[in-house]
């Protein structure tokens, strides 16, 4: 079975800062990885994706995570923190375990980012 | 950008009781999903739905749920007895195709068993 770790359930910058959200998995088979992110009362957004392809992947609103097969990691970055970024970010995995199972996603315990001006 | 909307936003229920979560998904996708979130807990897997029929379940969704997609553009979840610990956010999924990879969420529906 999969599983997916955040690392800090609180992160909190400065604005313009760097911003980095930890994810590592667990995955018996190759895994695909997500980022998405939640603003208040708004469902989950996709972020970005890792589907095996390029390891270093860009995604929306500046964002971008590297996949390290070494690590297990995929963590999330940006370089410069906008006060719009202030939203939780749920890791995400997904396995081709057959037949539609790499539909189901599952989550990390989601990480809040606050944005400081 | 389509959207898939869930209603209501906020439900109230006493225990026992029977409550429907419904959601319209985008109306071209083929694959439906519930997840939930209990409050400080990770989002987890309910169920996955794809030609009018469960494809996958987790062990949460017991005899207590169903899911129905009773007029092609409704997807709903039912609980037939709640209980407290049934107090969740629930969200509701769609997505196009699997290869895809890409599900759309719902702004979910906050559940409060009382």
């Amino acid at each position: 079975a999969q599983s997916v770790t955040q690392l800090g359930s609180h992160v909190s910058v400065s604005e313009g800062a760097l911003v980095l959200l930890r994810c590592n998995y667990s995955s018996s088979v190759p895994p695909y990885l997500f980022w998405y992110v939640q603003y208040p009362n708004q469902g989950l957004q996709l972020l970005l994706k890792y589907t095996s392809a390029a390891t270093l992947v860009k995604g929306i609103n500046g964002f971008e995570a590297e996949f390290k097969k070494s690590e297990t990691s995929f963590h999330l970055t940006k370089p410069s923190a906008h006060m719009s970024d202030a939203a939780e970010y749920f890791c995400a995995v997904s396995v081709n375990a057959g037949g539609t199972s790499y539909g189901k996603l599952t989550f990390g315990q989601g990480t809040i980012l606050t944005v400081h001006p | 950008e389509p959207e898939v909307t869930q209603t209501p936003s906020h439900q109230v229920t006493q225990m026992g009781q029977e409550v429907i979560l419904r959601c319209v998904p985008i109306s071209n996708h083929l694959y439906f999903y519930w997840y939930r979130q209990i409050l400080g807990q990770k989002v987890e897997f309910l169920v996955s739905f794809y030609n009018n029929e469960i494809s996958e379940k987790s062990e949460i969704f017991d005899d207590q749920f169903s899911v129905e997609r009773p007029d092609g553009s409704n997807f709903t979840l039912k609980i037939r007895s709640t209980k407290l610990e049934d107090s969740a956010m629930y969200f509701c999924a769609s997505s196009e195709a699997l290869w895809r990879l890409k599900a759309f969420f719902g702004q979910g529906t906050r559940l409060t068993v009382v």
